[in-house]
């Protein structure tokens, strides 16, 4: 199993849209509808924020979003906020019960 | 709501055990079709699923880390532990208790907020 990739970092101004691509393989991204999104604040739980590829739990912004084509995956953000600003990893089923995620992203809100 | 906890040793000296808890509030660590996982983060590097346990008992684990990896429940004090022997430098991380989802079990729906473990002597 290696790491899911993922940019490093990337940034935008309030307002913006951003999206943070999430390559695998067709071993895990490619083979399951089963990408799910988390975001990390310093010093706070992970929150779940979007699951099953592009849906979205109860309570987190419809400003984010889930999309999926082929062996990658993205989140994109719309109308960016101050409070957007953390990391955010990908995650994937990689079959025979075991998970991957990405390396993760840190999003800068300029 | 659901709430999760990690507690445990801050630093273990290399090849000893690591061993982690994660108290559960806010609901039964027995009830439901629920997986109590755990998950770790090496500074500087990604998320790492280490691996999970039913409450049922039975485990998946990385297959990386299976050799040295012991999730358990304690139903009487609705807790879950981590045990990773023969511990090195590359195991410290910021080490992270989860649930599954009560609809589906492959992700991660409610985490703790981790706790740093330092491998050093």
């Amino acid at each position: 199993q290696s790491a899911l990739t993922q940019p490093a970092s990337v940034s935008g101004s309030p307002g913006q849209s951003i999206t943070i691509s999430c390559t695998g393989t067709s071993s895990d991204v490619g083979s399951y509808s089963l990408v799910s999104w988390y975001q990390l604040h310093p010093g706070k739980a992970p929150k779940l924020m979007i699951y099953e590829d592009n849906r979205r739990p109860s309570g987190v912004s419809k400003r984010f979003s889930g999309s999926k084509s082929g062996n990658t995956a993205s989140l994109t953000i719309s109308g960016l906020q101050a409070e957007d600003e953390a990391d955010y990893y990908c995650c994937s089923y990689a079959g025979s019960y075991s998970w991957v995620f990405g390396g993760g992203t840190k999003l800068t809100v300029l | 709501q659901v709430q999760l906890q990690e507690s445990g040793p801050g630093l273990v000296k290399p090849s000893q055990t690591l061993s982690l808890t994660c108290t559960v509030s806010g609901g039964s660590i027995s009830s439901g079709t629920y997986y109590w996982s755990w998950i770790r983060q090496p500074a500087g590097k990604g998320l790492e699923w280490i691996g999970r346990m039913f409450t049922s008992g039975s485990t998946n684990y990385n297959p990386s880390l299976k050799s040295r990896v012991t999730i358990s429940l304690d139903t009487s004090k609705n807790q879950f532990s981590l045990k990773l022997s023969s511990v090195t430098a590359a195991d410290t991380a910021v080490y992270y208790c989860a649930r599954s989802s009560e609809y589906s079990t492959y992700y991660f729906e409610y985490w703790g907020q981790g706790t740093l473990v330092t491998v050093s002597s």
